[in-house]
């Protein structure tokens, strides 16, 4: 069964500093795996997606994630936070294969404060 | 512009009524899908579908219906609204399931309260 965990619900961190926010995924199969940030009141907006090739993304707003297969992890990454970036971020996996095409399995998501 | 609109924004029912939250999008995506979001809950896939005519039940499909006649449109039922269908509703959209490396576009969500 495809799932997502992002094992940290709230991540904090200083303005300038480097900021990561986990995610592992299970999957039967190469997976699509993207990152959304949702801010306040706001629909979720895509930042971000691994389908194949370099390990490391780079997407929207500075941000990058690392695609790890042996540890079936795609973490969020951004070397200096900024305090707009205070948001909730969520990891989702897409089904590429089987009889939920297209389906996007979501984490639990993570709050990322920045503070000052 | 261009993107998916939901509508209402806000809606506050009654136990046992009915209503409609309407999806449009204007992209001539084939892939529509409704989730519901629930804190330290994520977000849970309803409804969904893959072209007009063809939909399907995703995870918490109880309590909602759906059809898709149009394209463009993907409108979600609640039949008889209960307190645990509180929650904040989000439509999305993709360009098409066979192109699964595309991301979806969400709506910016109804938000939901039964009494």
């Amino acid at each position: 069964a495809q799932s997502v965990a992002q094992p940290e619900d709230q991540v904090n961190v200083a303005e300038g500093n480097p900021l990561t926010v986990k995610c592992t995924y299970s999957v039967s199969g190469n997976p699509y795996l993207f990152w959304y940030v949702q801010y306040p009141n706001r629909g979720l907006q895509f930042l971000l997606k691994y389908i194949t090739g370099d390990n490391l993304v780079k997407g929207s707003y500075g941000f990058e994630a690392e695609f790890n297969k042996s540890q079936t992890s795609f973490h969020l990454k951004k070397p200096s936070a900024l305090v707009s970036d205070s948001a909730l971020y969520f990891c989702a996996v897409r089904d590429p294969r089987g009889s939920t095409l297209g389906r996007l399995y979501f984490g639990r998501g993570t709050q990322l404060t920045v503070w000052p | 512009n261009a993107g998916v609109t939901q509508t209402p924004k806000f809606q506050v029912l009654k136990t046992g009524q009915s209503m409609t939250l309407q999806c449009a999008q204007d992209m001539n995506h084939e892939y529509m899908s409704w989730y519901r979001q629930d804190p330290g809950m994520g977000l849970r896939l309803i409804h969904y579908s893959v072209g007009a005519g063809i939909t399907d039940q995703g995870e918490v499909p109880n309590g909602y219906n759906v059809s898709r006649s149009t394209t463009e449109d993907f409108p979600l039922r609640l039949l008889s609204a209960a307190p645990s269908q509180t929650s904040v509703y989000f439509c999305a959209s993709s360009p098409s399931f066979t192109g699964q490396g595309t991301a979806c576009t969400f709506g910016s969500g109804t938000r939901l309260t039964v009494v």
